[in-house]
């Protein structure tokens, strides 16, 4: 069985700070990573994922994420967060052979001025 | 084009009664999954479906909810005699197929309330 622990519920952070959003998986094969993103009063959009390759995945508004494979991490960030990135962030995982995702429980960023 | 459409957007009923909510993926997609999202809870996945095969149920917490899909195109998410801890938003997502980590396109849920 996978699962996904996102530790932080809620992370407060002023504006142009960096953050960190923290994602551990467990999961006895391979898997893929991925965040997702729900602004408010918006459905959730994918922010970025990690499938192969290179650890460190780039994806859009600036954010990125490294898949740490011995500590079974995929923590989000950014160098400096804007106003309009207040929102719910999701990691979520799918192993190879398995077609639907495991989410976690979500962390909400709250940009403040 | 038009994205994952959900309908109602909202939904208080009373305890016992049958919901039914539903769900019109993106044209040409062909998964559609079905989650449960409660306050304070990550993503739940009830229900799975993947063009003409058998859909995966194991999600589903009790057989009191079932889904269809129709045409292979609208689902529709049915809840028989709610209870309170039924209240959540329902979110409704499509691929273009599995198995690729294509992305899941959402649509905006369905909040339903259970009085």
């Amino acid at each position: 069985a996978q699962s996904v622990t996102q530790l932080d519920s809620q992370v407060p952070v002023f504006e142009e700070a960096p953050v960190e959003l923290r994602c551990n998986y467990s999961s006895s094969v391979s898997v893929y990573l991925f965040w997702y993103v729900q602004y408010p009063n918006q459905g959730l959009q994918l922010l970025l994922k990690y499938l192969s390759g290179s650890t460190l995945v780039k994806g859009i508004n600036g954010f990125e994420a490294e898949f740490n494979k011995s500590q079974t991490s995929f923590h989000l960030r950014k160098p400096s967060v804007h106003i309009s990135d207040t929102a719910e962030y999701f990691c979520a995982v799918s192993d190879t052979g398995r077609r639907a995702l495991t989410f976690g429980s979500g962390t909400r960023l709250q940009v403040q001025p | 084009g038009a994205g994952v459409s959900q309908s109602p957007s909202n939904k208080v009923t009373e305890k016992g009664k049958d919901v039914e909510l539903r769900c019109d993926p993106i044209s040409g997609h062909t998964a559609l999954y079905w989650y449960r999202q409660s306050l304070g809870q990550g993503l739940e996945f009830l229900i799975y479906f993947q063009g003409n095969s058998a859909p995966d149920k194991s999600g589903l917490p009790s057989d009191r909810f079932s889904a269809e899909r129709t045409g292979g195109s609208v689902s529709t998410l049915t809840i028989q005699r709610t209870q309170q801890e039924d209240s959540a938003v329902y979110l409704c997502a499509s691929s273009v197929m599995s198995g690729d980590n294509s992305p899941l396109h959402f649509g905006n849920g369905t909040r339903l309330t259970v009085t």
